[in-house]
């Protein structure tokens, strides 16, 4: 099965610095990748995904990059407020663009601080 | 509507009682998943529900029952539990839908369920 390794398991930065959040994949078959941030008690939220055929998506100060050959993608967040301070899990999956359910594989999550 | 509905909020039971955990959806989806969520862990998938049958079962122990009703409704019944089973508990839904298509991939979680076994 498809197994997701994230680092750094925390990361501190400066308000206004760069984070940037690293995950690799096994499994060469999984074709969407998402990102999601959690806030202390709540449900995690997708914040960006990407899929197997873009190599870069970006969302205001929110970038994803993927990798396919190293089979690596990397969640990137400029001008960083206190605000985006939180749990952030990537995710993998095969099953995008099947008839059936997708079997999402999560990173152990990266507790990002940021500090005013 | 893209709410996934999930009661109660809170829930805090003695190892002998049992109860229910009710998620409920709109947007038509046929997929459903029960996650365990642990403080600051990724959420651990426990079951699948794909077309109101139980496609997967992660392993879980009998204490936790899934249920599925119908299209829109997961339940998962409490019984038996032990202290370690305190979590979040997560119900997400996700495509295809009942219009047919494609999975997106994209899971839609609820606000979850916060358990707390004394």
């Amino acid at each position: 099965g498809e197994n997701v390794e994230q680092h750094p398991s925390t990361l501190s930065v400066q308000e206004g610095d760069s984070a940037v959040i690293k995950c690799t994949y096994s499994d060469s078959a999984s074709n969407y990748f998402p990102w999601y941030k959690q806030e202390l008690g709540k449900r995690p939220q997708l914040i960006i995904d990407i899929r197997s055929n873009v190599g870069e998506k970006k969302d205001q100060r929110i970038a994803v990059t993927l990798n396919k050959t190293a089979k690596h993608f990397s969640l990137h967040i400029t001008e960083t407020q206190p605000e985006d301070s939180a749990v952030y899990f990537c995710a993998a999956t095969p099953n995008a663009g099947g008839t059936s359910y997708g079997k999402l594989t999560f990173g152990q999550g990266t507790i990002l601080t940021v500090h005013p | 509507d893209t709410e996934v509905t999930q009661t109660p909020k809170h829930l805090v039971m003695g190892m002998t009682n049992k109860k229910s955990l009710k998620c409920e959806q709109h947007m038509g989806h046929r997929a459903m998943y029960w996650y365990k969520q642990k403080a600051k862990k990724p959420p651990e998938l426990m079951f699948v529900y794909s077309y109101e049958k139980l496609s997967i079962n992660e392993s879980v122990p009998s204490r936790f029952s899934p249920e599925c009703p119908n299209s829109s409704l997961l339940n998962l019944h409490l019984h038996a539990l032990q202290p370690e089973d305190s979590a979040l508990y997560l119900c997400a839904s996700s495509h295809p839908s009942l219009a047919g298509g494609r999975s997106t991939g994209e899971l839609f979680f609820g606000e979850g369920s916060r358990l707390t076994v004394l």
